[in-house]
């Protein structure tokens, strides 16, 4: 399976932008990063993906390095509700449909 | 906004006992699937059903889970004879695949599943 490699946790200050790191040496030009975030036990919910350039939506913004071997999900002004367990995933290429979860990281936002 | 919904949010059964999970995918979606995590654990991939058929499954989807889609809008999930290592949140997703590799998930709340 492709691995992603995060940092098991962070802290971040409410009101201030959270920047979560994500290293995929191993993707692959056709796949997709994507992050979800799990707050406390519910159903992951899914945040951003994006191919090769940087993406924007409501919720958070996501940058891919040139060479892709690593993104960065940022959420501008965290605030309470963003504490959870953020995923960063890679689709598998060769038609797996899968999403592969590791352990995340377990994002803080503290008042 | 359309949403994924599963029920019974909490699921207590006797070890042996059958038990049926339910899920009500978003309406216009096409793919679904189910993943569970065990608690503390990783989310991980049970089974993926498209067209009446399961298209792909996990080493952890024996002959002891089935998959159906009884009518036009639910989605279920049968363990057979539970174990105790069933225990068990199990999420739902769907997907409206317009392109491969690229569709979205949208997961259920889930259905925590414990078995005594």
């Amino acid at each position: 399976d492709a691995k992603t490699t995060q940092p098991p946790s962070m802290d971040c200050a409410e009101g201030r932008a959270a920047n979560l790191p994500c290293n995929h040496s191993t993707i692959s030009g056709n796949e997709y990063v994507y992050w979800y975030r799990q707050i406390h036990s519910q159903g992951p919910q899914y945040i951003i993906h994006g191919l090769k350039n940087n993406e924007t939506n409501e919720m958070a913004s996501l940058i891919i390095t040139e060479d892709r071997k690593s993104s960065t999900l940022i959420l501008p002004h965290a605030t309470l509700r963003d504490t959870a367990v953020y995923y960063c995933i890679h689709r598998i290429q060769g038609g797996s449909e899968k999403l592969v979860f590791g352990k995340g990281t377990k994002l803080t936002v503290n008042p | 906004e359309p949403e994924v919904t599963q029920t019974p949010s909490h699921q207590v059964t006797q070890m042996g006992q059958e038990v049926i999970l339910r899920c009500v995918p978003i309406s216009n979606h096409l793919y679904f699937y189910w993943y569970r995590q065990i608690l503390g654990q990783k989310v991980e991939f049970l089974v993926s059903f498209y067209n009446n058929e399961i298209s792909e499954k996990s080493e952890i989807f024996d002959d002891q889970f089935s998959v159906e889609r009884p009518d036009g809008s639910n989605f279920t999930l049968k363990i057979r004879s539970t174990k105790l290592e069933d225990s068990a949140m199990y999420f739902c997703a769907s997907s409206e695949r317009v392109v491969a590799y690229t569709d979205t998930q949208y997961f259920g709340p889930g259905t925590r599943l414990t078995v005594l």
